[in-house]
């Protein structure tokens, strides 16, 4: 069975532009969260979307967004981008809200911002 | 304010040694606690959980000790081996929110 995808799997950015990130969870998967994994830190939460709502979010500032489609994909977009914003970016998936032990991360996408 | 703490940032192992990675943890309300091992360019992947009501699991050489009192857990990694080199992560999360709260990762390197 695929695992959770993740594309692209790199992206350099300029200051200031946009990007948007996809996931592709597993098959069956109807949760998928995003996490923003800075070098040489642990993953942080940005959002959790489940059956297209969104059901959590981070810290992060209001740049970022995120949305969910009905076969359960989701994007992650983040406006004006800032140096700051490079980072490894994991989409993570679960069968549904309380099945912990079948959270799923993807390899990510590594965004660099110059 | 950070919700997990986790030490050492590095830890060098001879092959067939014990590692031993610590996280403590503020929030009372906590009730799942899990360890993710990380390779570089790989996503975080589950290694092992546990939940409160317990104070040991061990799957395999992997086992979590679990001070509920003391808001300590740790990763003990028996008989280490140089292909358990990577970074792992302690988290955290409550209820069915489901926000993993991590740590700041451990570098582990098992020397051959």
């Amino acid at each position: 069975d695929a695992g959770v995808t993740q594309s692209p799997t790199h992206l350099i950015k300029t200051r200031g532009q946009q990007v948007t990130l996809r996931c592709s969870p597993i098959s069956g998967h109807k949760s998928v969260s995003w996490y923003q994994q800075v070098l040489g830190q642990g993953p942080q939460f940005i959002f959790q979307y489940y059956e297209k709502e969104e059901r959590g979010r981070g810290n992060f500032p209001d740049r970022f967004s995120a949305r969910q489609f009905p076969n359960y994909s989701s994007e992650l977009n983040v406006n004006a981008l800032l140096l700051g914003d490079s980072a490894l970016y994991l989409c993570a998936s679960r069968t549904d809200l309380n099945n912990n032990y079948g959270y799923t991360f993807g390899s990510g996408t590594r965004l660099t911002v110059v | 304010q950070q919700q997990v703490k986790q030490s050492p940032q590095s830890l060098i192992v001879q092959k067939g040694g014990i590692s031993i990675i610590n996280c403590a943890y503020e929030n009372t309300a906590f009730d799942y606690f899990p360890w993710y091992q990380q390779f570089p360019g790989k996503g975080p992947a589950l290694l092992i959980a546990i939940r409160p009501d317990v104070s040991e699991k061990k799957e395999g050489r992997f086992t979590i000790s679990f001070n509920k009192s003391a808001k300590q857990f740790s990763l003990h990694i028996m008989d280490s081996q140089p292909g358990d080199s990577a970074t792992y992560f302690c988290a955290a999360s409550k209820g069915n929110f489901n926000k993993f709260y991590f740590g700041s990762g451990t570098k582990l390197n098992v020397k051959p």
